[in-house]
């Protein structure tokens, strides 16, 4: 069964530095890989869905795929107060009983001005 | 722009009680799902519905029921609630493009059991 972990459980940024988080994953023939962000008392928020090796883009967010390491990352360029959130990986196996989104249990970002 | 809704947003009951959770999406997607959120932030999944079929029930308790009129709604039934059921409960749908689909997720129903 997939396994998600992601580290680290929290992290504190100050308003402008990058900010980087790191999920695994155990099932090497997962193919959708997604990070999401949850602010208190509100839903989940695609952030960026990446689904082969390398990097993908969207806005000030980056996810990078290595699925050879298992390991996919999300960057945060020029963060501000406003991305303190819950941030979420979650991965999605290609066959049986993986084939289904999985999600870490979540990094809990803060950004002080 | 919100296109999964969910009502109610809160709600708190007593043990053994039953509760009905309304989930509804307006982006035209087959496949809706109900997650559990636990208090540590961990979403698990419960259900997913696929053109009112059932095609993963992750072994849930049976007073856990889904239950959908049509392929926009897709509401949760929790019959005889306990205090492990209290939890956040999300509704989310989906849609494929190129064998890849990408879940949009409600704001959740935040459910709190005394």
């Amino acid at each position: 069964q997939q396994k998600v972990q992601q580290s680290p459980e929290s992290l504190t940024v100050s308003e402008g530095a990058m900010a980087s988080l790191n999920c695994t994953f155990s099932d090497g023939t997962s193919n959708n890989f997604r990070w999401y962000r949850q602010h208190s008392a509100k839903g989940l928020e695609v952030l960026v869905s990446i689904f082969s090796d390398g990097e993908k883009e969207e806005g000030r967010f980056t996810a990078h795929l290595n699925r050879a390491n298992l390991h996919v990352s999300l960057h945060i360029r020029e963060p501000q107060p406003s991305d303190s959130a819950v941030y979420l990986c979650a991965v999605k196996g290609a066959t049986g009983g993986n084939n289904k989104l999985t999600f870490g249990q979540g990094t809990v970002l803060s950004v002080i001005p | 722009e919100t296109a999964v809704f969910q009502t109610p947003n809160y709600h708190v009951t007593q043990v053994g009680n039953e509760v009905s959770f309304n989930c509804k999406q307006t982006l035209g997607h087959d496949t809706m799902y109900w997650y559990k959120q636990d208090s540590k932030k961990l979403l698990k999944i419960m259900f997913s519905y696929n053109n009112k079929q059932l095609i993963v029930n992750e072994t849930v308790p049976r007073r856990f029921s889904p239950q959908s009129s049509d392929k926009a709604h897709l509401n949760l039934r929790i019959k005889s609630v306990e205090p492990e059921d209290s939890a956040v409960y999300l509704c989310a749908s989906s849609y494929w493009v190129f064998n890849q689909d990408t879940q949009y997720f409600g704001p959740g129903t935040r459910l709190l059991v005394l």
